[in-house]
């Protein structure tokens, strides 16, 4: 059964927090993202990475940094945690295909709350 | 760029059929995904289009256009566990945009 683990379910941190999400995936991928899922802003991009020690700026960056030291792990970390960083966090991998797209395997979603 | 459009909330009977479409934008096509997601749950595949056409898949069937940058979900026979997210995605490159997703609410 393929899996993509995230560390926390339920997470609560203090505002000015340096945050360590984790993401691990058992299914040899090379490509992993991170998105955050806020209601009425649907699934966005923070960070995506196609091999270790490579990555990629998505469409909300700011904030945030990311880790690839190993192929089946990727962390978000959020350098100084703040109120509007509150969110579902939701991590995905996939694999690169023969020409076309697979689809994502996504994590069961740490809910952040900054407090 | 990629806009994409879907209905926010959509109700429907037990037993009915249901169609969530999806509208694009987009300035290259690589495919088109759609996504289930149950309330609180991470999101899980349904369909992948590329061509032109209907590609069924048991009560769940998936439509695209792509001249016409339109795409639908097809759910048949419906049942309670049906009520979740349903979010469309496009892939640019190996990352995709997603919709805002369209929440299904099944009623008895």
């Amino acid at each position: 059964d393929v899996k993509v683990t995230q560390s926390s379910r339920y997470l609560v941190k203090r505002t000015g927090e340096k945050v360590f999400l984790e993401c691990v995936q058992d299914m040899d991928h090379e490509n992993m993202f991170w998105y955050r899922q806020d209601p009425g802003l649907g699934l966005r991009l923070i960070y995506f990475s196609y091999d270790v020690k490579m990555k990629e700026k998505g469409d909300i960056p700011e904030g945030y940094s990311v880790s690839r030291e190993k192929k089946e792990r990727f962390s978000l970390i959020l350098e100084s945690a703040s109120t509007n960083q509150t969110s579902m966090y939701l991590c995905a991998s996939s694999s690169p295909g023969q020409g076309w797209n697979t689809e994502a395997f996504f994590g069961q979603g740490t809910r952040l709350t900054v407090v | 760029g990629q806009n994409i459009d879907q209905p926010t909330e959509m109700t429907a009977t037990e037993g009915a059929i249901v169609q969530i479409n999806c509208t694009y934008q987009t300035s290259g096509f690589n495919g088109l995904f759609w996504y289930q997601q149950h309330a609180g749950e991470a999101p899980t595949f349904l369909s992948y289009n590329v061509l032109d056409g209907l590609e069924e898949k048991g009560r769940f069937s998936s439509f695209l256009s792509r001249s016409k940058g339109y795409s639908y979900l097809l759910l048949k026979e419906l049942q309670m566990k049906d009520s979740a997210s349903y979010l469309c995605a496009v892939p640019r490159g190996s990352k995709s945009t997603f919709g805002d997703g369209t929440t299904l609410t099944v009623k008895p």
